[in-house]
């Protein structure tokens, strides 16, 4: 049982627009900032949005992230193939039982 | 270019200790904080521990505080994370992840696997 709770599936056709929901609490992401990562199969996660909505140098203009109270969500346009991957959001915790908290993650498939 | 390179994962019987190394280049690693974040077989990412750039700062998840202890020498650029008293739900993808204020955990090893099995 994750501490953030995301979607377990999403998809969509090539060009669609999808977004992948993340929710938490006042512990982590009402108080602190949300991390998105890409984990394509068989490789080790990837950074994709930090700080909510900053795209790291490299990371395509067409994923975007956002943050309201204690939910957030990750954005995706113009859905390509090799965008099929898994999605885990992220944050810091402010309680005594973690540090970094994770969604369970999202298998996006690109039908 | 940054790189992290875990290495010392393998088979351990349960109740059994293993000691696992990070190896870390391209950036100053006495600089940054680090942690270890597991996968097991299947499932989502567990944050395990953290520590501070310095070391005296150190964190847990419940599900391995007591048996697990990391630890860094910041002289040879390397991470360790001592496992003792093995589970069968210890079994996962262990990877070594760097941390900064400004991007948070943001880059990651390719992973050491831990089985624990008899």
């Amino acid at each position: 049982q994750s501490v953030l709770t995301q979607p377990p599936s999403a998809s969509g056709t090539p060009g669609q627009r999808v977004t992948i929901s993340c929710s938490g609490s006042s512990s982590n992401i009402g108080s602190n900032t949300v991390n998105w990562y890409q984990q394509l199969p068989g490789t080790a996660p990837k950074l994709l949005i930090y700080s909510n909505n900053q795209r790291p140098s490299g990371v395509p203009d067409r994923f975007s992230g956002s943050k309201s109270g204690t939910s957030a969500s990750l954005a995706i346009s113009g859905l390509q193939s090799e965008d099929e991957a898994d999605y885990y959001c992220a944050a810091w915790d402010d309680s005594l039982n973690a540090y970094v908290v994770f969604g369970g993650g999202t298998k996006l498939t690109v039908l | 270019e940054v790189q992290l390179v875990e290495s010392g994962g393998g088979l351990v019987q349960p109740g059994g200790s293993l000691r696992l190394s990070c190896a870390a280049s391209g950036f100053t690693f006495s600089s940054y904080e680090m942690n270890w974040v597991r996968q097991a077989p299947g499932k989502g990412l567990e944050w395990v521990s953290y520590i501070s750039s310095s070391g005296s700062t150190i964190y847990y998840a419940d599900s391995v505080k007591g048996r697990f202890t990391i630890s860094r020498d910041n002289a040879k650029n390397s991470l360790y994370l001592q496992m003792n008293s093995l589970r069968a739900e210890d079994t996962a993808v262990y990877y070594c992840a760097r941390e900064s204020r400004d991007y948070g955990v943001d880059y990651w090893g390719q992973g050491t696997l831990v089985t624990v099995s008899s």
